[in-house]
Formats: C-alpha cells, structure tokens, sequence
C-alpha cells in the first residue's frame, strides 16, 4: 500500500488553518495515524484510527477520512506547529508511511 | 513512565554486521507488538521491520529482507534488530517504537518511540 501526501511543502503564518491530504492506494479503512517531527527528535504520535486525538495532543489538530482519502487540519497554527507531518497505515504489513509535509513559517 | 531507549548504534563498514538494542520499561512489554522505523539523513520516515508481543510474529521490509532479522526477549524487556551485510543506504537513524494497541495485526499506531540510534555504513 502506498501513501501520498499532499503537498510536500508548505508555507503558512501562525493563525493560519491548514489542510494535509494522505491518499492511499487501496482501502485501508479507518487504518491511518498522523505524526508530528521536529528536526532531531523523534515523531510524536497525533491522530490514530483517522480520527481520534492521542492525550495530550492540542485539540487545534483533528483528522479525518476513511478509505483511501484522509486529511490532517491544524484549526488554528502556532509557533510551535511548524514541524514535518507524516501519515502512517497499519491495516497490514508493509506498515508504510506517506513521504511527509513540512511546514515552514 | 514508558520509556524506550536504543543503542548499539556506530559507524560500520559496508558488508559489516550491527545488531541494535532497545530496552523497555513502564509499559507490559510481553504484550506489546514493537517495531523498527528508520530515517535515512534528510529523508522521510521508513517501516523496518515488528514483531508480535510473544515474538512468535514477525514481518520486514523488502529492503531489509533476507539481511536482518527483528526478536526480542521478554525476560529482559529488549527489543533487537541484527542486520548484516550493511550498504551505504542502510545509514539511517534507527528508532524502535511501541504499538499503541495489544494486535498484531491490523494495528492503529505507534504511541512511544526511542530517541534513535544512528548507523552509519561508510569505509
């Protein structure tokens, strides 16, 4: 299964809403996660099963979608947001992940 | 507190062997299904390999495949990825990470990773 993200880069200001498509290349139902990486550290888990907001996470991210179209929105950017989002599916193995997004200011 | 910390990472020569560790804790380790994520410098996140909590399941990318194996022992809440027969684009920061739900398959994402180890294939 691949996964493409869109776009590849993007430039927003803080307060901006912002949009990331994942597209699938076949059903992988509700089997999608979004991760958040900062240069040098680790991804940080967001949204897992499409939709749900992991604990801690601000409720200014939300997901959706289902299939093979899902979408990341930030409502609402903040300084801290500018970072690379990537999309992960485990609805089987190979557990891929989409080529990722990076914001920039 | 969960907590995953790789090593055993360095600077290999091509055709070398290295096999990484990941100690865990905070979490029931048995249970929990644990994979390798790599990030090849300036690159985007790639899929490794995991393995089921009980070890007895496992699964690895075609690029791996054949040169790397994935276990683990539960009496010692380690995870490991020995890989042999190291190219060039095999240097990557390494990272195991935690499945946030008890399946094998399918699974919904992963909730705790390390802080990386780096592989460096290079004569």
């Amino acid at each position: 299964i691949q996964l493409t993200q869109s776009p590849s880069s993007l430039s927003a200001s803080v307060g901006d809403r912002v949009t990331i498509t994942c597209r699938a290349s076949q059903d992988i139902g509700s089997y999608l996660a979004w991760y958040q990486q900062k240069p040098g550290k680790a991804p940080n888990l967001l949204i897992y099963a499409a939709s749900t907001l992991q604990s801690g996470v601000p409720s200014r991210f939300s997901g959706s979608g289902s299939g093979t179209d899902f979408t990341l929105t930030i409502s609402s950017l903040q300084p801290e947001d500018f970072a690379t989002y990537y999309c992960q599916h485990l609805n089987s193995y190979p557990r891929t992940f989409g080529q990722g997004t990076k914001l920039e200011i | 507190e969960v907590q995953l910390l790789e090593s055993g990472g360095g600077l290999v020569q091509p055709g070398g062997s290295l096999r990484l560790s990941c100690a865990a804790s905070g979490f029931t380790f048995t249970s929990s299904t644990m994979s390798w994520v790599r990030q090849a410098p300036g690159k985007g996140l790639e899929w490794v390999s995991s393995i089921s909590g009980s070890g007895g399941s496992t699964y690895s990318a075609d690029s791996v495949k054949g040169r790397s194996t994935i276990s683990r022992d539960n009496s010692r809440n380690t995870l490991y990825l020995q890989m042999n027969s190291l190219r060039a684009d095999d240097t990557a920061v390494y990272y195991c990470a935690k499945e946030r739900v008890y399946n094998w398959n399918p699974g919904d994402s992963y909730d705790y990773w390390g802080q990386g180890a780096l592989v460096t294939v290079s004569s």
